[in-house]
């Protein structure tokens, strides 16, 4: 069956340090992959996109990377800071469909 | 840019009653609108696509005579929760994209949190 999972349901880091949050799937043939921020009572919002041929895309301290080889997506945040603490989306895209499917999310807190 | 307004922010009402919430693109056209339940800690539960001008397509598993989605103009998508009851409560969250292109994404709405008593 398919499935999208997120790493860890949570994950802590102290500010400054490089946080990585990792997206796998199985049974998909994503032709997109996008990183969603949603914080608590509020709509995701949207952060980054990446094709399928695509190995990496940067923004400002935002990284993604994907690998359709291992089926994964990480998503890198550097120096990090406290209002980066926030719940974190992968969404599969399958091309066609016009859909998405997102992935449990990981909470991310980042400590002074 | 890229703005989705969602009507109202929160409901709390009796068992029965029906529910409108309101989508809204502020500063484009949104050709498909997307809805969208989210339970506590799980992730966006796709309910329905729509389309302007024509019908919803439902997922799986999603009544759509309870779930009744409008999407009359290129900016404005609705969804009616008819005779709710408790186990209706949730978060539910609308989307819109720019073109029916897959490769563009989607602008969420800040949700709607509907509470059935």
């Amino acid at each position: 069956s398919q499935k999208i999972e997120q790493n860890s349901e949570a994950l802590n880091i102290q500010e400054g340090k490089t946080a990585t949050l990792t997206c796998n799937y199985t049974n998909y043939s994503p032709a997109y992959l996008q990183w969603y921020r949603q914080d608590p009572g509020r709509g995701p919002v949207f952060l980054l996109l990446i094709r399928e041929n695509e190995k990496e895309k940067r923004k400002e301290r935002l990284k993604v990377t994907f690998d359709t080889t291992l089926k994964q997506s990480l998503f890198h945040i550097t120096a990090s800071q406290p209002a980066d603490s926030a719940t974190y989306l992968c969404a599969l895209e399958l091309g066609n469909a016009g859909k998405s499917t997102f992935g449990d999310g990981t909470t991310l807190t980042v400590k002074p | 840019g890229a703005v989705v307004s969602q009507h109202p922010s929160w409901v709390i009402c009796k068992s029965g009653t029906s529910v409108k919430i309101e989508c809204r693109s502020l500063d484009f056209q949104a050709t498909t609108m997307f809805w969208y339940r989210q339970f506590p800690k799980q992730s966006l539960m796709l309910m329905a696509t729509s389309n302007e001008g024509s019908k919803a397509t439902y997922e799986q598993g999603v009544e759509k005579d309870k779930f009744l989605i409008n999407h009359a103009s290129l900016t404005l998508s609705t969804l009616t929760v008819t005779s709710a009851h408790p186990e209706d409560s949730s978060f539910y969250i609308c989307s819109a994209r720019a073109s029916d292109r897959s490769n563009q994404p989607q602008h969420f709405g800040d949700g709607t949190r509907l509470s059935i008593l």
